[in-house]
């Protein structure tokens, strides 16, 4: 089945300092590949997303890539802000998976001045 | 705007109270779902639909039940509550026919069991 492995947190950054939080996955077909945002006390939402092998998600900063060869897609940032600390979840969709959203355990952010 | 909503926030239940947590959404999505998230574990998928009058069982369907009479709701009812059910619940509604289908979820509802 479809699986999802992320990095464990919390991952603890200075401001300015660059983030990659690591994520692998396991799936059957060609998968859609996700990076979820959860703030503090909300619901998930979509950060960036890439839907085929070497396309590049970005948003507000951040970037990802869809690396087939190397079943991977690694969140990125340049310079992390306060801001930004939250939950990040990898997940992929894939329909040789039964139609299923399968996320990672997610890796918690924590910035600090 | 609305999305999805789901209601209520915040819940306390005993042990073998039954409730339902209300999923609605706005968008015409067809596929909806059911998550439970608890701390190392991320989220877990418990239910989900692909349709009015479809579903399905995810990775832990256990204790849990659903059903989809219409494409805008999808609830979740726990028929005997277990102090193993204390989590946060997320309902999440996407299209499918895309393989980029953005999954959008409620706010989330923070169930505890005593």
């Amino acid at each position: 089945g479809n699986s999802v492995t992320q990095m464990e947190g919390p991952v603890t950054l200075s401001e300015e300092a660059f983030l990659t939080i690591n994520c692998t996955y396991t799936a059957t077909g060609y998968p859609s590949l996700f990076w979820y945002v959860q703030y503090p006390g909300e619901g998930l939402q979509l950060l960036l997303k890439a839907t085929k092998a070497d396309d590049k998600g970005s948003n507000k900063g951040f970037e990802a890539t869809y690396r087939k060869e190397t079943t991977s897609f690694h969140l990125e940032k340049g310079s992390v802000q306060v801001s930004d600390s939250a939950v990040y979840f990898c997940a992929l969709f894939s329909r040789g998976g039964g139609n299923k959203l399968t996320f990672g355990t997610g890796t918690q952010l924590k910035v600090e001045l | 705007n609305a999305g999805v909503t789901q209601t209520p926030k915040f819940q306390v239940l005993k042990t073998g109270q039954s409730m339902t947590l209300q999923c609605a959404q706005d968008m015409n999505h067809e596929y909806m779902s059911w998550y439970r998230q608890d701390p190392g574990m991320g989220l877990r998928l418990i239910h989900y639909s692909v349709g009015a009058g479809i579903t399905d069982q995810g990775e832990v369907p256990n204790g849990y039940n659903v059903s989809r009479s219409t494409t805008e709701d999808f609830p979740l009812r726990l028929l005997s509550a277990a102090p193993s059910q204390t989590s946060v619940y997320f309902c999440a509604s996407s299209n499918l026919g895309q393989t980029n289908t953005e999954a959008f979820f409620g706010q989330g509802t923070r169930l505890t069991v005593v």
